[in-house]
Formats: C-alpha cells, sequence, structure tokens
C-alpha cells in the first residue's frame, strides 16, 4: 500500500524547536521528490518546503526560511523537517506530500494523514 | 511569488447540480494548475494535475478546463461525496501556492 505516516508533532513553547518525520513505503522514495505542506486551524493549505529525490535541492516559503530545515534519508524511507524558533503562527497540522513534476508542472499525489503542532505557552 | 484566488468562497448546492468553480493567478501558468478535495480532517486529494488530466481514480464527473491565469474545476453531476473544499494549486514556479478554497456544502 502507498503510505506516508507523519509522526513528531506535539505541543511545544513559543521559541522551541521539534523534528517531524515522515515515513514513506509502497513506492520508490529514493527517486520521489518531497514537499512538506501545512494547515492552520480552520485556514487554507500553505507549501512551506521541498527537497530534490537526492536531497541536493531544497526550496522554502518565506514564511519559515533561516528556521525550518527540510532532510531525507533514502535509505530509511524518510523525510525530516527540523523546525526551531517556533512561533504562535506556525501552529498546523502539518502534511508531507509526494511531489509529481514534469511537463505538466508540480502536484502532489500522495499525501500523509498529518501531525498536529500546537505552539503555546 | 504567484498569487492564487478562487470563486466562489463558499457554494451550496443540492445532489445532480453541476458546480464550476473559477481559479485565477496573477501570472500565466500554462497549464501547470492542479485541484484537490479536502473534506474535514482529512488530507487532501488530488482531484486534477496539468489543468485538466484527471488524476487516476478520480470519477469523470470531475473535469478540469483553462490555461494561462484562468482554471475551471466543473463537477458535472454532485454526489453526496462530493460535498467538501476544494483547492487550486499553482505548480509552475517556487514557492507553489493555493487558492484560499471553495467550500461545496449542501443546499
Amino acid at each position: 500500500e502507498v503510505q506516508l505516516v507523519e509522526s513528531g508533532g506535539g505541543l511545544v513553547q513559543p521559541g522551541g524547536s521539534l523534528r517531524l518525520s515522515c515515513a514513506a513505503s509502497g513506492f520508490t522514495f529514493s527517486t520521489s521528490e518531497m514537499s512538506w505542506v501545512r494547515q492552520a486551524p480552520g485556514k487554507g493549505l500553505e507549501w512551506i518546503s521541498y527537497i530534490s529525490s537526492g536531497g541536493s535541492s531544497k526550496k522554502y516559503a518565506d514564511s519559515v526560511t533561516g528556521r525550518f530545515t527540510i532532510s531525507r534519508d533514502n535509505a530509511k524511507n524518510s523525510l525530516y523537517l527540523q523546525m526551531d524558533t517556533l512561533r504562535a503562527e506556525d501552529a498546523a497540522v502539518y502534511y508531507c506530500a509526494r511531489e509529481i513534476s514534469g511537463t505538466m508542472g508540480d502536484a502532489f499525489d500522495i499525501w500523509g494523514q498529518g501531525t498536529l503542532v500546537t505552539v503555546s505557552s | 511569488d504567484i498569487q492564487m484566488t478562487q470563486s466562489p468562497s463558499s457554494v451550496s448546492a443540492s445532489v445532480g447540480d453541476r458546480v464550476t468553480i473559477t481559479c485565477r493567478a496573477s501570472q500565466g501558468l500554462s497549464s501547470w494548475l492542479a485541484w484537490y478535495q479536502q473534506k474535514p480532517g482529512k488530507a487532501p486529494k488530488l482531484l486534477i494535475y496539468g489543468a485538466s488530466i484527471l488524476q487516476r481514480g478520480v470519477p469523470s464527473r470531475f473535469s478540469g478546463s483553462g490555461s494561462g491565469t484562468d482554471f475551471t474545476l466543473t463537477i458535472s453531476s454532485l454526489q453526496p461525496e462530493d460535498f467538501a473544499t476544494y483547492y487550486c494549486q499553482q505548480g509552475n514556479s517556487f514557492p507553489f501556492t493555493f487558492g484560499p478554497g471553495t467550500k461545496v456544502d449542501i443546499k
């Protein structure tokens, strides 16, 4: 079964850190481009970070640049998001998603179930 | 950054109705636009990519059209399971951006 499973969410104080993980199965993770997308409570979707299949290319939204770091371990079929200096506005459900890219543009065809991050003192 | 807008923000419709949602981009996207369906408490589901290519397994009552800056998602005959929020997303350039969403609810 094709699947992405996030973990690592929870309650953290403002200024704190959290590391999210995403375990992939059922497809060839090592050749897949991946992203993190978040959704604040009651709000829309926000793309926040991308990583190429080999990990050499990384992109970030302005809202998280300098605070969040995306990485991957293809040997472990895992994607990560290190989140530092967390702010109240980072509170959201965080999804990992597989990206399909090519001549028809980039889209996200496989999504995890999401992990909730709460930032509060 | 490319800004995405959607209209309407919400629509009330009945089973069997034809529903059309519009998405507009602040810059030309060629055909690099995707549509997603999201139900409460669930992850988004890809419906259409490349503006008009139906994702495998998605019912044929869903269709997409458009190019450049103006795009449309059409549900030809609304089914009970289609009541959800729909988002467009530009896949042309980083940062990828989503529209604000269109909620389709029961009239």
